[in-house]
């Protein structure tokens, strides 16, 4: 069945560097590429996403970047900050709708400061 | 207001018993999920409504049933609960047409003792 594998499942970074989380798709016809992010006792909240037509695209400090022929996603963090500390979902959808989106397995992420 | 509300937040309970979680969403779409997370922070889709249609049902027990008295509502059922079954249960929504994020609500805790 479809799957969607991320990388790494836990990531532990000084404040001010980047973070780099990966994700591989199985299903070819997925085409909304969203992220989520899940703070301790919260429910997830998307934070950025990617259609299939487009490559990269980037919010401040956030970017996600797509390569549809490995079926490969990437979420880039920039100086990173104490409270981007939380898991990180990546997750693909297939249309019609989205009906069916799976979600990675989740990426604990730990910034020190 | 909340936009996607489900009640309870905590519940315990013993082996056996039969329960409900209530969702709501306020926000017009026509889409509506339950995800299921585990202990190791890994969400997985249970179920997917559209327009009070079943579209997804992921190889759940049929001691989950879920049910859609409308567009806003999607209850979740569970009948002789297992110790298995303890996990936070998530409802989420979304607008249907693709490229759409999903909007969770702030989730379930069920404890089965």
């Amino acid at each position: 069945g479809e799957n969607v594998e991320q990388h790494p499942s836990t990531l532990s970074v000084q404040e001010g560097d980047s973070a780099v989380i990966k994700c591989t798709y199985s299903d070819s016809a997925s085409n909304y590429f969203p992220w989520y992010k899940q703070e301790l006792g919260k429910r997830p909240q998307l934070i950025i996403d990617i259609r299939s037509n487009v490559g990269e695209k980037k919010d401040q400090r956030i970017a996600v970047t797509l390569n549809k022929t490995a079926k490969h996603f990437s979420l880039h963090i920039t100086e990173t900050q104490p409270e981007d500390s939380a898991v990180y979902f990546c997750a693909a959808s297939r249309p019609p709708g989205g009906f069916k989106t799976i979600f990675g397995a989740g990426t604990r992420l730990f910034v020190k400061a | 207001d909340t936009a996607v509300s489900q009640t309870p937040k905590y519940l315990v309970t013993q082996m056996g018993n039969d329960k409900s979680i209530k969702c709501e969403q306020n926000l017009g779409h026509d889409t509506m999920y339950w995800y299921k997370q585990d202990s190791k922070k890994f969400l997985k889709i249970m179920f997917s409504y559209n327009n009070k249609e079943l579209i997804i049902n992921e190889t759940v027990p049929n001691r989950f049933s879920p049910k859609s008295p409308d567009k806003a509502h999607l209850n979740l059922h569970i009948n002789s609960l297992e110790l298995g079954d303890s996990a936070v249960y998530f409802c989420a929504s979304s607008q249907a047409g693709g490229y759409t994020e999903a909007f969770f609500g702030q989730g379930t805790r069920l404890t089965v003792v």
